[in-house]
């Protein structure tokens, strides 16, 4: 089983459109949570750290769920400019840092 | 300005040759990471350091060697043992355990031919 594991998509939504991805990890240990965003050829971007509290940073909320071991991003108001692979990551045992396969989001005018 | 810099961003080599990947960071961070990413696959760890002369095998080490010596260097060999090397590489640091942000190199795009 994957450590961390992510619907790959693509994701096809309008301009506007309010969409949300998920993301699973298997090991309960997992301490630290984050989403990376990583355009076409380049490298990943943090784009927002996940705490259990939940967090939000404009148009975009981030979620945990530790008893279901999942992450969740929810993108509002989707811009033609979101368009992109969104990874989540998670650290395991301190410092090592974990990656899912990615979710394509393609928005559309 | 500081940062973390990969070099070559594009490297050709034949079937059977080692290669070496630069990893170099002025960030003074403690921990370095390599990653490949495949199309579809996103990143898999391939080794880590946590501090200098030390590291640990990510998930998919075989055919991979790295060395440790210099904080700020991290440098990747791919072995000829490696059976399908061509792929997109990526290096990383972070600041310290308590960090949340990883940093990436631009990346080096490998072709084995």
């Amino acid at each position: 089983r994957k450590e961390v594991e992510q619907d790959p998509g693509p994701f096809n939504v309008p301009e506007g459109a309010t969409v949300a991805f998920n993301c699973t990890y298997s090991n309960s240990a997992s301490q630290s949570f984050f989403w990376y965003r990583q355009d076409c050829r380049k490298e990943p971007k943090l784009l927002m750290s996940v705490y259990s509290s939940g967090n939000e940073d404009g148009r975009f909320t981030a979620q945990l769920n530790r008893a279901s071991q999942y992450i969740s991003l929810l993108i509002r108001d989707s811009k033609l400019s979101d368009s992109a692979t969104y990874l989540c990551a998670v650290t395991i045992y301190g410092n090592k840092l974990v990656f899912g396969a990615g979710t394509i989001l393609r928005v559309k005018s | 300005d500081g940062g973390i810099t990969q070099s070559p961003k594009y490297l050709f080599r034949k079937e059977g040759q080692n290669v070496t990947l630069s990893c170099e960071q002025n960030l003074n961070h403690d921990a370095m990471y390599w990653y490949r990413q495949d199309p579809g696959q996103g990143l898999r760890l391939i080794y880590y350091s946590q501090i200098v002369n030390d590291f640990q095998k990510g998930d998919i080490a075989e055919g991979y060697s790295v060395s440790r010596e210099k904080k700020e260097s991290f440098p990747l060999t791919v072995t000829s043992a490696q059976k399908n090397p061509t792929a997109f590489y990526l290096c990383a640091s972070i600041r310290d355990s308590s960090s949340t942000e990883a940093f990436f190199g631009q990346g080096t795009r490998l072709t084995v031919v």
